[in-house]
């Protein structure tokens, strides 16, 4: 019954490598984002999605590929990882009005090396 | 830019004792919501209060919110171990739906 679930929940992989993280929603929401948490748990959206149309693009280097194959799904894909990109990485979902509750997925830890 | 400061940024009460943490920010805000992290997990939702609204309750919680000054706190009430947590105020500036998180204060509850 999970609400916003993400894969994988933890990525170790080298610098320079291509890696996804996919995202999808059982709660019938129309808006999804993700976020980027630090180390010094700093959270910090980089895309928003509305009914599959990118509406929030933070100042996120072009390496970070957002993608929505349809309203449930959002997927993030980060070409040429850099060590700085070692971060958590949190999916959330919420409905489309500006007033409303987000929900989050459980993370998804990236290490690079 | 980050919008909201917490204060303090770690806070250790013993079980049964008030937690009480702040939040300022920086702009206009339609709502301030405040979220709870358990460690290793996603945010939680807490309660929301309205930019009309000063003060709103949800069980052990109280948050209130000042706009003249900016700042909202909330408040734990007889607290216990499980709420152990960091705690997040987020605020909603009418624009697409953006949340934009403080810093966080981590909270540690002992027994």
């Amino acid at each position: 019954d999970t609400a916003v679930s993400q894969t994988p929940k933890y990525l170790v992989t080298q610098m320079g490598n291509d890696k996804s993280i996919k995202c999808e929603q059982n709660l019938g929401h129309d808006t999804m984002y993700w976020y980027k948490q630090d180390s010094k748990k700093f959270l910090k959206i980089m895309f928003s999605y509305n009914n599959k149309e990118l509406i929030i693009n933070e100042t996120v280097p072009n390496r970070f590929s957002p993608k929505s194959p349809d309203k449930a799904h959002l997927n993030l894909h980060i070409n040429s990882l850099e060590l700085g990109d070692s971060a958590v990485y949190f999916c959330a979902s919420s409905l489309p009005s500006v007033s409303d509750t987000q929900y989050f997925g459980p993370g998804t830890r990236l290490t690079v090396l | 830019s980050q919008q909201g400061e917490e204060d303090p940024q770690a806070l250790s009460i013993q079980e049964g004792e008030n937690a009480t943490m702040n939040c300022s920010y920086k702009t206009s805000i339609n709502n301030l919501q405040w979220y709870r992290q358990n460690s290793g997990r996603g945010l939680v939702h807490l309660i929301l209060i309205r930019s009309n609204e000063r003060e709103k309750h949800s069980g052990r919680l109280r948050v209130t919110l000042d706009t003249s000054k900016k700042s909202s706190s909330l408040l734990i009430t007889a607290s216990r171990a499980a709420d152990t947590a960091s705690y997040f105020c987020a605020t909603d500036t009418g624009t697409a739906s953006k949340l934009t998180f403080g810093t966080g204060t981590r909270l540690q509850v002992t027994l």
